[in-house]
């Protein structure tokens, strides 16, 4: 079983601030995605690595995908309130984006 | 396209009681998930269909669990004999094949409460 470990579980900090949130597994991914969910919804898709090594930006998200493509962190800078929610990472074994194995989820909250 | 559909939003059911949820996709994709996920964890995969056909299926879907895709568009799952601990948010997800890119979409969910 493919199991993808996030860190930290919870973390709040204050707007302005500079943040890291972790995507650790033993197994190799094909590639990996991150998601957000807010209360009551769905989780929607972020963005997509695939090549280990890879770096992507979205605004104030820096995304990295490990050299092993085992890992990946989210960087978020200058977070806003609007950044609070529910932060899923998750990687899938194979190229035909089949089954996901979801990460545990990181829970931000940013206070005004 | 109106994103993925899932109803009802919300069920109440008392143990014991049959409840079925309903996914409509997004129409070109051929894909389609089913997720359950409890308080403050991340969504743990159910099964999911390729056109109408059931491609694989968790060891977390006991028999009281079914699922179905019979024309390759929308989906049901169906719980039977419910108990309490099934009580989670059921997501639903459509993705195109072989286009990891764009990943899943996901539905809103719905969420099961067995009293």
């Amino acid at each position: 079983t493919q199991l993808l470990e996030q860190s930290p579980q919870f973390l709040s900090i204050q707007e302005g601030e500079n943040l890291t949130v972790y995507c650790n597994s033993s197994s190799v991914f094909s590639s990996l995605q991150w998601y957000r969910q807010e209360p009551g919804e769905g989780p929607v898709l972020l963005v997509t690595v695939v090549t280990g090594g890879e770096v992507k930006k979205l605004k104030r998200l820096t995304f990295q995908f490990g050299d092993a493509r085992k890992d990946s962190s989210l960087h978020i800078t200058a977070a806003q309130p609007g950044d609070t929610g529910l932060y899923l990472c998750a990687g899938s074994s194979n190229f035909g984006n089949e089954k996901l194995t979801f990460g545990t989820g990181t829970r931000l909250t940013i206070i005004p | 396209d109106t994103g993925v559909s899932q109803n009802p939003r919300h069920k109440i059911t008392k143990r014991g009681q049959n409840v079925t949820f309903r996914c409509d996709p997004i129409s070109e994709h051929n894909r389609l998930y089913w997720y359950r996920q409890t308080l403050g964890q991340g969504p743990e995969f159910l099964t999911y269909f390729q056109n109408e056909a059931q491609l694989e299926k968790s060891r977390l879907l006991s028999d009281r669990f079914s699922a179905e895709r019979p024309k390759g568009s929308f989906s049901t799952l169906e719980i039977q004999r419910t108990e309490q601990g099934d009580s989670a948010m059921y997501l639903c997800a459509s993705s195109p094949r072989g286009d990891m890119g764009r990943g899943y979409t996901f539905g809103s969910g719905t969420r099961l409460t067995v009293v």
